[in-house]
């Protein structure tokens, strides 16, 4: 696609369930990177991948978060159980193989995320 | 480790006035600079980045900024406000470059009052 799109926009769930957030590079983009946006404070950084595989994972805040990249593409966040401290904006981005210098990564519109 | 710290969560300013957005950052290394914008509903847009060579960085919608390195700054300007420029603005900083190192600053909200 154009650019980075993410799904669902707003995502409303009940404390203790699961959900999952998805995101679609651009086409492309092997590295892509998660990070959260909580209410007053700065991004987040959560996981990268390179590909399918997830070098740098140290972002993640518990083990209750998770995500996989299939394809080299399309990419989902798993919140399990989630309270209603994960309430954020969830970004996505993407950029071209690392090793080009600098590469610029793209952000999608984000997944809103309220826990109530 | 490296830490970035934006002065002023909100900011005003007058349509046509300057626009002065303050950032402080520490790194251990010379560091990557960026500054994003982000439109209500809409993801993160790199205005401009300081990588090495000339510190006066010029980037879209005529916003610049200056890497002073004795003062660890990287403030972003633009001499005369829009009422579009209204958005959220981070600063970021990076070891190397690379968008899984970066660490963004809490964002300044700017308002253009008409």
């Amino acid at each position: 696609g154009a650019g980075v799109s993410q799904s669902p926009s707003n995502k409303v769930t009940e404390k203790g369930k699961d959900v999952e957030l998805r995101c679609d590079p651009i086409s492309g983009h092997t590295a892509l990177y998660w990070y959260r946006q909580s209410l007053g404070q700065g991004l987040e950084f959560l996981i990268y991948f390179q590909g399918n595989s997830a070098p740098d994972k140290s972002g993640l805040p518990s083990d209750r978060f998770s995500a996989e990249r299939t394809g080299g593409s399309v990419s989902t966040l798993t919140i399990q159980r989630t309270q209603q401290e994960d309430s954020a904006v969830y970004l996505c981005a993407s950029s071209q193989p690392a090793g080009v210098l600098l590469p610029e990564a793209f952000f999608g519109q984000g997944t809103r995320l309220t826990v109530v | 480790a490296q830490s970035v710290t934006q002065l002023g969560s909100h900011v005003s300013v007058s349509e046509g006035a300057l626009v002065l957005l303050r950032c402080n950052y520490s790194s251990s290394v010379p560091p990557y600079l960026f500054w994003y914008v982000q439109y209500p509903n809409q993801g993160l847009q790199l205005l401009l980045k300081y990588t090495t060579g000339a510190t006066l960085v010029k980037g879209i919608n005529g916003f610049e900024a200056e890497f002073k390195k004795s003062e660890t700054s990287f403030h972003l300007t633009k001499p005369s406000a829009h009422m579009s420029d209204a958005a959220e603005y981070f600063c970021a900083v990076s070891r190397t470059g690379s968008a899984r190192q970066l660490t963004f600053g809490s964002g300044t909200q700017l308002t253009v009052l008409p």
